[in-house]
């Protein structure tokens, strides 16, 4: 199974900053790639699917980039509703496989 | 929209099997398989498997073979998955999902297996 390493583990920021969240996947996984946010109590939703493509209803301030093994997603423009937990998913290979996720905090 | 609406909170005991489901509305429920994940704190998000909800094929994760049983009705748009043999490491947030369309996944809402005597 492909293993995806997710970092940081944790992430305190203050409202209006830009926060970068990484992937690296054990093998290419040619952008097969999804980004997803989880608040507490609620099942994950799906924010950017193909590495950088923005799933219907997303902010904008969200975006992902990447290729290869190496993955992030950037959050510009921190707002409170965006303290959540994310974590990354390959589809590249089966079975799909998911980062450890970051837990996202306001300072 | 699409929604894929999942049974409630399950309390068993250790060696017992629980059956759990996900309703599915918005689209048309055969187009799309229905794949399982299961959540924990300790192991985080782990693929179990998936259906064809068309023809009833599965494909399991090798981890998940012989706990997990999914199964299907057309009839009622339902997926099930049937956990057996249940140990206290069974204890987790079961969920349902349905691919995009074009990367990534929808969820149900989850559901919490409990395994305690």
């Amino acid at each position: 199974d492909i293993q995806m390493t997710q970092s940081p583990a944790s992430l305190s920021a203050s409202l209006g900053e830009t926060v970068t969240i990484e992937c690296r996947a054990s093998e290419d996984i040619y952008s097969n790639l999804a980004w997803y946010q989880q608040k507490p109590g609620n099942s994950p939703q799906l924010l950017i699917y193909d590495a950088n493509s923005l799933a219907d209803g997303v902010p904008s301030r969200f975006s992902g980039s990447g290729s290869g093994t190496q993955y992030s997603l950037k959050i510009n423009s921190l707002q409170s509703e965006d303290v959540a937990s994310y974590f990354c998913q390959q589809y590249n290979n089966y079975p799909p496989t998911f980062g450890s996720g970051t837990k996202l905090e306001i300072k | 929209q699409v929604q894929l609406q999942q049974s409630g909170a399950e309390l068993a005991k250790p060696g017992s099997s629980v059956k759990i489901s996900c309703k599915a509305s918005g689209y048309t429920f055969t187009s799309y398989y229905i794949s399982w994940i299961k959540q924990t704190t300790g192991q985080g998000l782990e693929y179990i498997g998936y259906i064809n909800t068309g023809s009833g094929g599965t494909n399991y994760n090798e981890k998940f073979k012989g706990k997990a049983t999914l199964t299907v009705d057309k009839s009622s748009s339902t997926a099930f998955m049937q956990l057996s043999s249940l140990t206290p490491d069974d204890s987790a947030v079961y969920y349902c999902a349905r691919l995009s369309g074009y990367g990534g996944y929808y969820w149900g809402q989850g559901v919490m297996v409990t395994v305690s005597s």
